[in-house]
């Protein structure tokens, strides 16, 4: 099956500095591959993904790039804001919007610091 | 569009005894709903998933007879937490794939005493 390794598991920067998130996967055949903020007690909030056929994907600060034939992505977070902190999940799935189940990394917990 | 209502938000219950919690789709059809069980300062992990009209699918180390998984209906499946014993307490959430992605409910707090 799926596994998906992502680095680091903490991260702490000062605001207006950037913020790397990076995963790796192992299963060729996946090629959906969201990022989640989750906050305490709530359910994980999409906040961009990136399907095989591209290779960077941005919407105003966050970026997401993808580099298939080494397995790996990351999150770009620019300008970082102390609401930005939370837990981040990178996850990855044979097709997403079909029944195919999503993998997740183990989460980054990111701290602004203000 | 595309919302996946979960109820209940909290739930506390004792030793030995079971907790039904259910996920209902509430603006599309969802043949598939993952199950995901969230451990504190953890990851969400897969523990089944569920299709309309057939028999869920386990992951490894998930016990079917302990965690009961129904998905009668299009927009409604869910998991029936038997004997529950206090290391069952964890953050329960449903996800539904979506023509999009998919959409996850709001999560169930159980807490087993």
């Amino acid at each position: 099956g799926e596994n998906v390794e992502q680095h680091p598991s903490t991260l702490s920067v000062q605001e207006g500095d950037s913020a790397v998130i990076k995963c790796t996967y192992s299963d060729s055949a996946s090629n959906y591959f969201p990022w989640y903020k989750q906050e305490l007690g709530k359910r994980p909030q999409l906040i961009i993904d990136i399907r095989s056929n591209v290779g960077e994907k941005k919407d105003q600060r966050i970026a997401v790039t993808l580099n298939k034939t080494a397995k790996h992505f990351s999150l770009h977070i620019t300008e970082t804001q102390p609401e930005d902190s939370a837990v981040y999940f990178c996850a990855a799935s044979p097709s997403g919007g079909s029944n195919y189940k999503l993998t997740f990394g183990k989460g980054t917990l990111l701290t602004v610091n203000p | 569009g595309a919302v996946v209502s979960q109820h209940p938000s909290r739930v506390i219950c004792k030793s030995g005894t079971s907790v039904k919690i259910e996920c209902r789709s509430l603006d599309f059809q969802a043949t598939t709903m993952f199950w995901y069980r969230q451990f504190p300062k953890q990851s969400l992990m897969l523990m089944a998933t569920s299709n309309e009209g057939s028999k869920a699918t386990y992951e490894q180390g998930v016990e079917k007879d302990k965690f009961l998984i129904n998905h009668a209906s299009l927009t409604l499946s869910t998991l029936t937490v038997t004997s529950a014993h206090p290391e069952d307490s964890s953050f329960y959430i449903c996800s539904a794939s979506t023509a999009s992605g998919y959409t996850f409910g709001s999560g169930t707090r159980l807490t087993v005493v």
